[in-house]
């Protein structure tokens, strides 16, 4: 089963608009932790913003806000006013407890693309 | 914030020969790094993690003779690919995970990445 499910393979939307991008993700963790990253066409994964588990507000990183629900295990990404700059690639990710091996990698979604269009 | 490079950004081999690329954490120090694989229009998938001075944590599906790591430092870490095969053509990422005591917060810190044709 997928760790990680984003439902959107890409969307489009206009400039200025605020945008949601869904993600919803499965762990039977109680500490983990949950990304997002912008990947533009030159391929640079660009941090975003971060979401403990056991945060209790959502994240927020100028433009960007993390809608965090936990009960539906969902982490959904808000980014307000788009801005042309803003199309790319976005990968929803989540690192669970370092239990030994290589368990502390991110795991990634499948990724949503973005465009925003004038 | 903290810097990740890797070398080379590109890189064309034919098909039976090595390539060894490299990740640098430039402004800090690094005791675990890790090598993801990103093929075209898919996500990035966890091949394997590196810790210094230590044998590499390879993920489930990874061969572990065919790509190589080492952890020589606190800075770099090398991914050597064996025997390269058309297949293995892929966008190679490294990401260095930066440990920030007290509290105990780490994060990764992904390098620009490697893309890898095999001909």
């Amino acid at each position: 089963a997928q760790k990680i499910t984003q439902t959107q393979p890409g969307m489009f939307v206009q400039e200025k608009e605020a945008v949601t991008l869904d993600c919803t993700y499965d762990t039977s963790d109680q500490s983990y932790g949950l990304f997002w990253y912008k990947q533009p066409s030159s391929g640079e994964m660009i941090f975003l913003i971060y979401q403990g588990s056991y945060d209790e507000q959502n994240a927020t990183e100028g433009r960007y806000s993390l809608n965090f629900q936990k009960a539906r295990k969902s982490a959904n990404l808000v980014i307000s006013a788009s801005q042309l700059g803003d199309s790319a690639m976005y990968f929803c990710a989540m690192r669970e407890p370092y239990s030994g091996g290589g368990a502390d990698g991110l795991t990634f979604g499948k990724g949503t693309h973005l465009i925003i269009q004038p | 914030g903290a810097v990740v490079s890797q070398h080379p950004s590109w890189v064309i081999c034919k098909s039976g020969t090595s390539v060894k690329i490299e990740c640098r954490s430039l402004d800090f120090q690094a005791t675990t790094m890790f090598w993801y694989r990103q093929f075209p229009k898919q996500s990035l998938m966890l091949m394997a993690t590196s810790n210094e001075g230590s044998k590499a944590t390879y993920e489930q599906g990874v061969e572990k003779d065919k790509f190589l790591i080492n952890h020589a430092s606190l800075t770099l870490s090398t991914l050597t690919v064996t025997s390269a095969h058309p297949e293995d053509s892929s966008f190679y990422i490294c990401s260095a995970r930066r440990f920030d005591p007290p509290d105990g917060s780490y994060e990764q810190y992904f390098g620009p990445g490697t893309r890898l044709t095999v001909t």
